[in-house]
């Protein structure tokens, strides 16, 4: 089983829309968690930490069950900017574990 | 402020080959990375630097050398290049512990094919 799993879609979206991903993660020990996103053929860039009790920047929520040992990244009101690979990030031992990533493509 | 380059962008090398891929940062981090990224297989951690002087193995360390040359540079070497080593290799510093956001910073990336 994969530390960290991700669904990889794509998850294809009109403008506007409202999408949510998941992604869980297998050890219960990890520490911290993040949301990065890659444009195709770039380097990922962080979008969002994720904090315990959620958090919101903008259009993006994402969140944290610790014991059901998933987080989330809800993205609101969608645009054509938005359609990249997100990359789920979980610390383990001081060390990033990467998911796979889930794709999204916003269409007009 | 550049962040975190490497050279080269692009490369194509023939089964034995050899080559080192560069990597430099200007934000003064002590952790520096080295990742491959294949499809559906995510980004995996090769070799890793918490502070100059030192490195560590990380997921699939085989056939690959590092080098922290100083704080700024950390290079890859190839030394018998093979098929499987065609991928994408992202060259990544972070920030200290305890920084919010504890974030990491990706170099461009280079995209290597082996034939």
């Amino acid at each position: 089983r994969k530390e960290v799993e991700q669904d990889p879609g794509p998850f294809n979206v009109p403008e506007g829309a409202t999408v949510a991903f998941n992604c869980t993660y297998s050890n219960s020990a990890s520490q911290s968690f993040f949301w990065y996103r890659q444009d195709c053929r770039k380097e990922p860039k962080l979008l969002m930490s994720v904090y315990s009790s959620g958090n919101e920047d903008g259009r993006f929520t994402a969140q944290l069950n610790r014991a059901s040992q998933y987080i989330s990244l809800l993205i609101r009101d969608s645009k054509l900017s938005d359609s990249a690979t997100y990359l789920c990030v979980v610390i383990n031992t001081d060390k990033l574990i990467f998911g796979t990533g889930t794709r999204l493509q916003v269409f007009p | 402020n550049a962040g975190v380059t490497q050279t080269p962008k692009f490369q194509v090398l023939k089964t034995g080959q050899s080559m080192t891929l560069q990597c430099a940062q200007d934000m003064n981090h002590n952790s520096m990375y080295w990742y491959r990224q294949d499809p559906g297989m995510g980004l995996r951690l090769i070799y890793y630097s918490a502070s100059e002087g030192t490195t560590d193995k990380g997921e699939v360390p085989n056939g690959y050398n590092v080098s922290r040359l100083n704080k700024r540079e950390f290079s890859l070497r190839l030394e018998s290049a093979a098929p499987s080593q065609t991928s994408v290799y992202f060259c990544a510093s972070r920030t200290p512990p305890g920084t919010d956001p504890y974030e990491q910073y990706f170099g461009p990336g280079t995209r290597l094919t082996v034939t």
